[in-house]
């Protein structure tokens, strides 16, 4: 039973290009949480989807970043014109509830590089 | 919002020392996960503890849920070089948010 998986593992953009980062959930799980990793640092929210759904994304900057679940295919977080500070590793969570006692299971991540 | 604090952010020990960190939270939690994240991996989910005063061990771990549901203490005993990685803590907020501590760095020395 496959786990989160998350591609590419790693990323090298250099400033203003495009960076698509996908994931696809564990089987039979239709939530999808996506979080961002700074050097030395927790986990910090960034958005939450169902399918076809952008349920929460309040910790998502509000430009040149944008998210997406769609009915067919992986979930895909998207960051346009990247800049420096953007590097950092993006995890991605599944699992098969919104509750609170549903546990998410993280994937291996993509870890961003800005040059 | 809730504050949680993870203490302590660094925590150095001999193979064979035990090992506690602790999560603090201002408010009452629902619940309260622990996750292990090993140097360049990804965060793995060890345990959820959602009554009052739960206690779980799995192997040499022992995770604690305070009475009051404030403070959660993960504890190794006799710790091993495989317990390298950070610790977080994690408890939602809301019904999916997880709000994540900043971590317990463990480093073991052989």
């Amino acid at each position: 039973n496959a786990g989160v998986m998350q591609n590419p593992r790693h990323l090298v953009r250099r400033r203003g290009q495009e960076a698509r980062l996908r994931c696809s959930p564990m089987k039979g799980h239709s939530h999808v949480y996506w979080y961002r990793q700074l050097p030395e640092e927790g986990l910090k929210f960034m958005v939450y989807l169902q399918k076809e759904n952008i349920i929460d994304e309040s910790g998502m900057p509000k430009e040149r970043f944008s998210a997406e679940f769609p009915k067919e295919g992986p979930s895909i977080l998207r960051i346009q014109q990247v800049v420096r500070g953007d590097s950092a590793a993006y995890f991605c969570a599944s699992s098969p509830g919104g509750g609170a006692s549903d546990t998410q299971y993280f994937g291996p991540g993509t870890r961003l590089t800005v040059l | 919002g809730q504050q949680v604090m993870q203490i302590p952010q660094y925590q150095h020990v001999q193979e064979g020392e035990d090992f506690t960190t602790y999560c603090n939270s201002s408010t009452t939690l629902s619940n309260i996960q622990w996750y292990k994240q090993r140097p360049g991996g990804h965060p793995v989910f060890l345990i959820q503890l959602v009554k009052s005063g739960e206690v779980k061990k799995q192997k040499r771990l022992t995770f604690q849920f305070g009475e009051a549901k404030k403070n959660s203490s993960l504890h190794i005993t006799a710790t091993q070089t495989t317990d390298v990685g950070t610790y977080f803590c994690a408890y939602t907020s809301g019904t999916y948010k997880y709000i994540f501590g900043t971590g317990t760095r463990l480093k073991v020395l052989a």
